[in-house]
């Protein structure tokens, strides 16, 4: 299977625990994204990645979120000192695509993790 | 971001054709024109893309009104996997010119034996 993995797909938390996602994106993909989305609504972008580099964050990444993608290649999304709010799908994404330049193809998401704050 | 109306659902029967409308009077003279779906407990799946021209993939066809203003997505035959929300998306372009995805609501489509 060569497509975006997500691990784990469900996770329930205590509030206040710390959480962290792992994201596989497609092996030759330079460009990775974390959406949000809560129930009845559409992914919410939370940050962008080319390679290793962070180059974008949403104002809905607080203080508490945190992602890295260290060698630029798997990402992780943790989420510290978790609220009931923060309960979600967590979607990854991953796209190809030459630095600069208008993006005209396809991002490819992963299953998601499903997280649940009690 | 760049604003995209949906109708909330639509239903169709089984090997009919579906139209889903899509309207974006604020689209900007570059904004590439998305359609994503999302079936039940699963990411968004990529369906097709365009600018200007009408375009044909293996999924689907997109017609793009002629003041880009609106487009319709078209399944020529529904069948019951074809059952999601379908997201009409402008693209958005951020500071460092990445493709940020704004979704919106989407329409569910119900598709009936």
């Amino acid at each position: 299977d060569t497509g975006v993995s997500q691990d784990p797909r469900h996770k329930i938390t205590k509030r206040g625990q710390n959480v962290t996602f792992r994201c596989d994106p497609i092996s030759e993909h330079n460009r990775l994204y974390w959406y949000r989305q809560t129930l009845g609504q559409g992914p919410e972008f939370l940050t962008y990645f080319q390679n290793e580099a962070q180059l974008e964050k949403s104002r809905l990444l607080s203080d508490r979120f945190s992602a890295e993608r260290p060698k630029g290649s798997f990402s992780t999304l943790e989420i510290q000192r978790t609220e009931q709010g923060d309960s979600a799908m967590y979607l990854c994404a991953s796209s190809s695509g030459t630095s600069g330049g208008p993006f005209k193809g396809e991002q490819y998401f992963g299953p998601g993790t499903r997280l649940t704050v009690t | 971001d760049a604003k995209t109306t949906q109708p909330n659902s639509m239903e169709s029967n089984e090997e009919e054709p579906v139209h889903l409308p899509c309207n974006h009077s604020t689209i900007s003279g570059t904004d590439y024109i998305h359609w994503y779906r999302q079936l039940p407990s699963q990411g968004p799946e990529y369906v097709i893309h365009g600018l200007t021209s009408n375009v044909n993939n293996r999924m689907a066809s997109l017609a793009i009104a002629e003041d880009r203003k609106s487009s319709t997505l078209i399944l020529h035959r529904a069948t019951l996997r074809d059952a999601a929300v379908y997201y009409c998306i402008l693209r958005d372009v951020g500071n460092t010119g990445f493709q940020k995805l704004v979704f919106g609501t989407g329409t569910r489509l119900l598709v009936s034996p």
